[in-house]
């Protein structure tokens, strides 16, 4: 079956500071993976999404993505985070028809 | 605005009280799905709908039921409701792309 692994549920950050969320599926053949976010409080939004192309996607606020099929990866990154991207971040892949199969989630607290 | 949403947004309920969450979304979507979100497991599907009068299980079907007699509609049924429905429950629709666009979620507590 498919599944989706987030390796930190909890990440702690000072403003400024750069950012990488792990993300590894299991999957074998053509994949469409996601990051959604989730402010407190708030519901899921899409912050990225890859389905074919380039491997590196940009996404909004500054986040991006790397899709590594070797690495059965897709990693969230940014440069440097904000109080403001405060929120719990969730990697999903695209399973049967149109259903997402999400990771746990990562928890991610930017001090100021 | 494009949207999904969801009533009640906060519920709290007593076992076996039967209870509905509606779902309602714009955008003419035809596949609409229902997920809970538990601490550490992240969301999980409950049921799906492909199209009005299609509806299948998802992963965690168990105390739920569905019905989408119209497009838009979605509603969540709960026929005996137990503890451990406690959840988040977030209503989606996506389109021909495969984004799903979540609503605002409602918070369930069954007593």
């Amino acid at each position: 079956a498919q599944s989706v692994s987030q390796h930190n549920h909890h990440v702690i950050l000072s403003e400024a500071a750069s950012l990488e969320l792990g993300c590894n599926y299991s999957y074998g053949g053509t994949v469409n993976l996601f990051w959604y976010v989730q402010y407190p409080g708030q519901h899921l939004q899409l912050l990225l999404k890859y389905f074919s192309g380039d491997p590196l996607v940009k996404g909004i606020k500054g986040f991006e993505a790397e899709f590594i099929k070797s690495k059965f990866s897709f990693n969230l990154r940014k440069p440097s985070v904000q109080w403001s991207d405060t929120a719990e971040y969730f990697c999903a892949v695209k399973g049967g028809y149109n259903k997402l199969i999400f990771g746990a989630g990562t928890r991610l607290a930017v001090h100021p | 605005e494009a949207q999904v949403t969801q009533n009640p947004r906060y519920l709290i309920t007593v076992t076996g009280k039967k209870l509905t969450v509606t779902c309602s979304q714009n955008m003419n979507h035809e596949y609409m799905s229902w997920y809970r979100q538990d601490p550490g497991l992240g969301l999980r599907q409950i049921y799906y709908s492909m199209n009005v009068e299609v509806t299948d299980k998802g992963d965690v079907p168990e105390g739920y039921k569905v019905s989408r007699k119209e497009k838009r509609n979605f509603p969540l049924i709960l026929e005996s409701p137990s503890p451990n429905q406690t959840s988040l429950y977030f209503c989606a629709s996506s389109g021909d792309h495969y984004e799903q666009y979540f609503g605002p979620g409602t918070r369930l507590t069954v007593t």
